[in-house]
């Protein structure tokens, strides 16, 4: 149980296009959702926390025009990156949890490149 | 805010036993994971202590003293597959959300 699934799985785009990642919860119903971001050798950094049917929450320094996260249903977040530039070009890993206290569960991951 | 550490980077032969350490600074507790990350790949939970002591899952341990802001991964009988990233966690009194360390890199060889 606990399967988070994300889509895709890598994208390349040109620079000043928009991408949209998809993050669902396949068994389970979650809450809250997490979406980090994951550079080379470095840890996983929290872009922002996602409550269905609410704004999400930034944490410092993500820009929210830039990342434009919707909570639609209990299973799906998305994360739009507008405007893709060359130094957006990460691993995006979202994240659920049934509960705000609850272990989460990872996604396998979107590996952007933008060229 | 908090301060997680571990170490960059660990070797250890096939069927031996290696301790990872993550040492924390944080300004209330709520809660500490262990998370195993294979390259290119999200990560996977492995464990979670809140409370002192050893909890032990297989030929994985995970130990806490909250006195010494301070956990282990144990792992046991080590597998190549075993070679990926362990990262600790910790998540701060009154939030949810766990703070990731850089995570310490496991070269398992033969």
């Amino acid at each position: 149980g606990a399967v988070v699934s994300q889509h895709p799985s890598w994208v390349i785009c040109k620079s000043g296009t928009s991408v949209k990642i998809e993050c669902r919860s396949l068994d389970f119903q979650a809450t809250t959702m997490f979406w980090y971001r994951q550079f080379p050798k470095q840890s996983l950094m929290l872009m922002a926390t996602s409550n269905e049917g609410s704004k999400a929450t930034y944490e410092q320094g993500v820009e929210k025009d830039k990342f434009l996260i919707n909570h639609a249903s209990l299973t799906l977040s998305t994360l739009t990156v507008t405007s893709a530039h060359p130094e957006d070009s990460s691993f995006y890993i979202c994240s659920a949890s049934i509960g705000s206290q609850e272990t989460q569960y990872f996604g396998p991951g979107t590996r952007l490149l933008v060229l | 805010g908090q301060n997680i550490d571990q170490p960059t980077e660990m070797t250890a032969t096939e069927g031996a036993i290696v301790q990872i350490n993550c040492t924390y600074q944080t300004s209330g507790f709520n809660g500490l994971f262990w998370y195993q990350q294979h390259a290119g790949e999200a990560p996977t939970f492995l464990s979670y202590n809140v409370l002192d002591g050893l909890e032990e899952k297989g030929r994985f341990s995970s130990f806490l003293s909250r006195s010494k802001g301070y956990s282990y991964l144990l792992l046991k009988e080590l597998q190549m597959k075993d070679s990926a990233s362990y990262l600790c966690a910790v998540r701060e009194g009154g939030s949810y959300i766990p703070t990731f360390g850089r995570g310490t890199s496991l070269i398992v060889h033969p």
